[in-house]
């Protein structure tokens, strides 16, 4: 069992839809992080959370630290908003390593 | 927020070759950086770990003489894939954090092919 755990793996969605995607790991973290990667490669770092939730533009990220849980919501999805969106957890006090999670390909169709 | 940049974001070579990447974090003092690799639909693998001004600390499984890593300033950390072969093709990703910087931010990536 990998220790950051995504779903869905996949995910298509109409635009405009609302679109969820949940993180869950197993390892005590200090900080978990939201990513978009886009065809191509180059990687965006979304949010850093380490506790609550935060907003930025048409997406949202919360976390539960009791339950070891993530979600990354996009209001009003865009073609554009297709990508890869991985989830990250830091660990290892000062060394900030990361473990990642497999993706979530997400694909929005106009 | 912070920009990290990586050069060159695609390197064709030859096998036998040596290839360098750059790191550059471009608004703050990069501290500490890290090389990831990816392969096709999969994870990024962290690589090594490099503090700057000393030597790297690599991931189990991570050839040392095959990846140099320097990290001779606090903005500049290089990558160097010594002779490379086909199956070190492969997409190289790096991250920096220190300075202002809470955590990490990742460079666009540098896709590497070798023939």
């Amino acid at each position: 069992k990998n220790e950051v755990e995504q779903s869905p793996q996949n995910l298509t969605a109409q635009e405009g839809e609302f679109i969820t995607i949940n993180c869950s790991y197993s390892v005590g973290i200090s900080a978990l992080h939201w990513l978009q990667q886009h065809p191509g490669g180059g990687i965006v770092s979304l949010f850093m959370l380490s506790s609550g939730k935060k907003k930025h533009g048409r997406l949202i990220a919360t976390i539960n630290i009791q339950e070891k849980h993530s979600s990354l919501h996009i209001t009003a999805s865009h073609p554009r908003d297709s990508a890869v969106y991985i989830c990250a957890v830091e660990y290892g006090g000062a060394t900030n390593k990361l473990i990642f999670g497999t993706g979530t390909l997400l694909a929005v169709q106009p | 927020g912070a920009v990290v940049s990586q050069h060159p974001s695609r390197v064709i070579c030859k096998s036998g070759t040596s290839v360098k990447i750059e790191c550059r974090s471009l608004d703050f003092q990069a501290t500490t950086m890290f090389w990831y690799r990816q392969f096709p639909k999969k994870s990024l693998m962290l690589m090594a770990t490099s503090n700057e001004g000393s030597k790297a600390t690599y991931e189990q499984g991570v050839e040392k003489d095959k990846f140099l890593i320097n990290h001779a300033s606090l903005t500049l950390s290089t990558l160097t894939v010594t002779s490379a072969h086909p199956e070190d093709s492969s997409f190289y990703i790096c991250s920096a954090s220190g300075g202002w910087v809470e955590s990490q931010y990742f460079g666009p990536g540098t896709r590497l092919l070798v023939l």
